[in-house]
């Protein structure tokens, strides 16, 4: 099946520092990437839907500018949070559609990162 | 009412039994219903896809979608220790820009 790598898989940083997290496609295009965070036991709720050469979409209550997403080409998107805080700790996940295939059964997702921030 | 139920668990079975998974939902639009499989700290992978209603088995897997009564199950028979995971179901209506909306996932152990 496809692969989505998403690095780091668990970062601990600072808090006021900023993080990047990375989503690749490894063997697919993909116009359409989505990023996700998850709390212990809670189910995975989206942050933004990234669009190459385009804007990001955010969730409604998502900050824009805490959560900066690039999706600069199309097997790449960057999460940045910026100015983390304690309450940023999460897991975070990203997923990415390839564009050749059925919208949901070619939704591959990452392995995720583990944030902590102190 | 969330648009996606799940029942909670966790859920703790013997090694052979036959698994029930089940998701309720209010949103009449969503036509795609899929079920994950998540381990711990990982990514879910697709388990099983289905669009509309009806069954669909793959292997030890069977995914029931009944639309009338907005409810869809996932079955495992003659579970084995390797399928403890998180399973989150996930639903989505159409259109290329349709997104994903997932159920809480159930922790399911299954004892050698």
């Amino acid at each position: 099946g496809a692969v989505v790598s998403q690095h780091p898989s668990r970062v601990i940083c600072k808090s006021g520092t900023s993080v990047k997290i990375e989503c690749r496609s490894l063997d697919f295009q993909a116009t359409t990437m989505f990023w996700y965070r998850q709390f212990p036991k809670q189910s995975l709720m989206l942050m933004a839907t990234s669009n190459e050469g385009s804007k990001a979409t955010y969730e409604q209550g998502v900050e824009k500018d805490k959560f900066l997403i690039n999706h600069a080409s199309l097997t790449l998107s960057t999460l940045t949070v910026t100015s983390a805080h304690p309450e940023d700790s999460s897991f975070y996940i990203c997923s990415a559609r390839d564009q050749q295939g059925d919208i949901n059964e070619k939704l591959f997702f990452g392995s995720g990162t583990q944030l902590s921030v102190l | 009412q969330k648009e996606v139920e799940q029942d909670p668990g966790p859920l703790s079975v013997p090694e052979g039994a036959i698994v029930s998974l089940n998701c309720t939902y209010s949103n009449s639009a969503f036509q795609y219903f899929m079920w994950y499989r998540q381990y711990s700290r990982k990514g879910p992978e697709l388990l099983m896809y289905t669009y509309s209603s009806g069954n669909k088995e793959d292997g030890r897997f069977t995914a029931q979608v009944d639309k009338s009564s907005k409810y869809i199950s996932l079955f495992i028979r003659d579970s084995q220790p390797s399928d403890s995971a998180t399973y989150l179901c996930a639903m989505s209506s159409t259109g290329a820009n349709s997104k994903l909306t997932f159920g809480k996932g159930i922790t399911l152990s299954v004892r050698p």
